[in-house]
């Protein structure tokens, strides 16, 4: 079965520094990562995946995410984080379904806090 | 430029109480998901359809039917509620294979 860890439950950062968040994966099949944004009272929406190809990923809002097989994992960077990305990242591990559909197991989640 | 759809977005209900709630997607997607979302677990997936009249169960699906009647829509009920059940749940929808799912804005649910 797959899986995924999010290390860290929160994260505080001042704004304009950099901050990285950790995803963990565990998976016996071809892997394909995803990291999802979630406003406060809004639904997910999707930052970056990675499918296959190169192992730097670059997502929407200035966020990047680096796959690293050897490691098992799918850290999600910015160089400098603004006031508005203050919100929970959810890391996700895909499969193919039997019969279609693509299943995706969410980590437990990151709550980024940017301050001034 | 609605994406997807659901309602209600709020709601409360007794123990015992049944409930349907509706989904509904606009993109043409072949594929809708049902998830829940609890504190410190992250999204759970309840049931799924890979098309109109299809239905297929997920990770957490006790206590949940659903059906596909229409491409565009896809419904989950709550026959008898009970307080497990209280939750925040989000629909999705995507195209077949590795496509992003897009979310709807969730539906919190309370059952006292």
């Amino acid at each position: 079965a797959q899986s995924v860890t999010q290390l860290d439950s929160q994260v505080p950062v001042f704004e304009e520094a950099p901050v990285e968040l950790r995803c963990n994966y565990s998976s016996s099949v071809s892997v394909y990562l995803f990291w999802y944004v979630q406003y406060p009272n809004q639904g997910l929406q999707l930052l970056l995946k990675y499918l296959s190809g190169s192992t730097l990923v670059k997502g929407i809002n200035g966020f990047e995410a680096e796959f690293n097989k050897s490691q098992t994992s799918f850290h999600l960077r910015k160089p400098s984080v603004h006031i508005s990305d203050t919100a929970e990242y959810f890391c996700a591990v895909s499969e193919i379904l039997t019969g279609g559909g693509n299943k995706l197991t969410f980590g437990t989640g990151t709550q980024l806090k940017v301050e001034l | 430029n609605a994406g997807v759809t659901q309602t209600p977005k709020f709601r409360v209900l007794k123990t015992g109480q049944s409930m349907t709630l509706l989904c509904a997607q606009d993109m043409n997607h072949e594929y809708m998901y049902w998830y829940r979302q609890d504190p410190g677990m992250g999204l759970r997936l309840i049931h799924y359809s890979v098309g109109e009249g299809t239905t297929a169960k997920g990770e957490v699906p006790d206590g949940y039917n659903v059906s596909r009647l229409k491409k565009q829509n896809f419904l989950l009920g709550l026959e008898s509620a009970a307080p497990s059940q209280t939750s925040v749940y989000f629909c999705a929808s995507s195209f077949p294979g590795l496509s992003p799912q897009h979310f709807g804005d969730g539906t919190r649910l309370s059952i006292l």
